[in-house]
């Protein structure tokens, strides 16, 4: 079985600065199985970054996944107002079939 | 565009069986590389993941709940249900439903397993 582990598990900043979120797997993992999700309350998450690097669609360009082996990063390049929210990592092909992570909340 | 739906009771009492449907549009998951699941998550807790169904048919589940669990699809109603046997408190819960790619690829490369569209969510209580 794979964990994810994420870190911080509380990110404070302010607008405008630079948020960088990070998602430790138990084993190497290939990169095009990690996948990114932004949550906010009272919504479904949201697809970010699949395949740890690439966005999905809509998703602005100040987000940026990295990352291989058992490190990535999301890293949202100047915080808006929006983006303060819950970031979740996902690891698919182990057992079980999807994992997440805990999540890392941004709040101001 | 694509939407999907979850419905089924707000309330079932301990020991009952749980039966949600997923009715999703604007994609067929008769179409290759397409699965849709069932990810649930408790009030401020993370994500977890109970069962997928591809279009080939192939039936995945959690390991840790497999027992209680079954998924079924109805690619002419464009639906899927899951069925969740012995419903104790401990599922109160808001369960998702989602479309996922088993496999995306692009002239980049392939990509697996992410989840790209979610239903708005469908909160079950447990209680007698």
């Amino acid at each position: 079985e794979i964990v994810l582990t994420q870190s911080p598990g509380t990110l404070s900043l302010s607008p405008g600065e630079r948020a960088t979120l990070s998602c430790r797997t138990s084993q190497s993992v290939s990169s095009s199985y990690l996948a990114w999700y932004q949550q906010k309350p009272g919504q479904a998450p949201r697809l970010l970054i699949y395949g740890a690097s690439n966005r999905a669609t809509g998703i602005p360009d100040r987000f940026s996944g990295s990352g291989s082996g058992t490190d990535f990063t999301l890293t949202i390049s100047r915080l808006e107002p929006e983006d303060f929210a819950v970031y979740y990592c996902q690891h698919y092909g182990s057992s079980p079939l999807f994992t997440f992570g805990p999540g890392t909340t941004v709040d101001i | 565009q694509i939407t999907l739906k979850e419905s089924g009771p707000t309330l079932v009492k301990p020991t009952q069986t749980l039966t949600l449907t997923c009715t999703f549009s604007g994609f067929s998951l008769s179409t290759s590389g397409v699965g849709v699941g069932w990810i649930r998550q408790a009030p401020g807790k993370a994500l977890e993941w109970l069962a997928v169904v591809y279009w080939n048919d192939d039936q995945r589940y959690s390991p840790s709940l497999k027992r209680r669990l079954t998924i079924t699809k109805d690619t002419s109603k464009n639906q899927v249900v899951l069925t969740m046997t012995n419903m104790d408190p401990v599922d109160t819960t808001t369960y998702y439903c989602a479309r996922t790619q088993w496999r995306y690829c692009s002239g980049d490369g392939c990509y697996f397993g992410f989840v790209d569209y979610w239903g708005q969510g469908a909160l079950v209580t447990v209680s007698s």
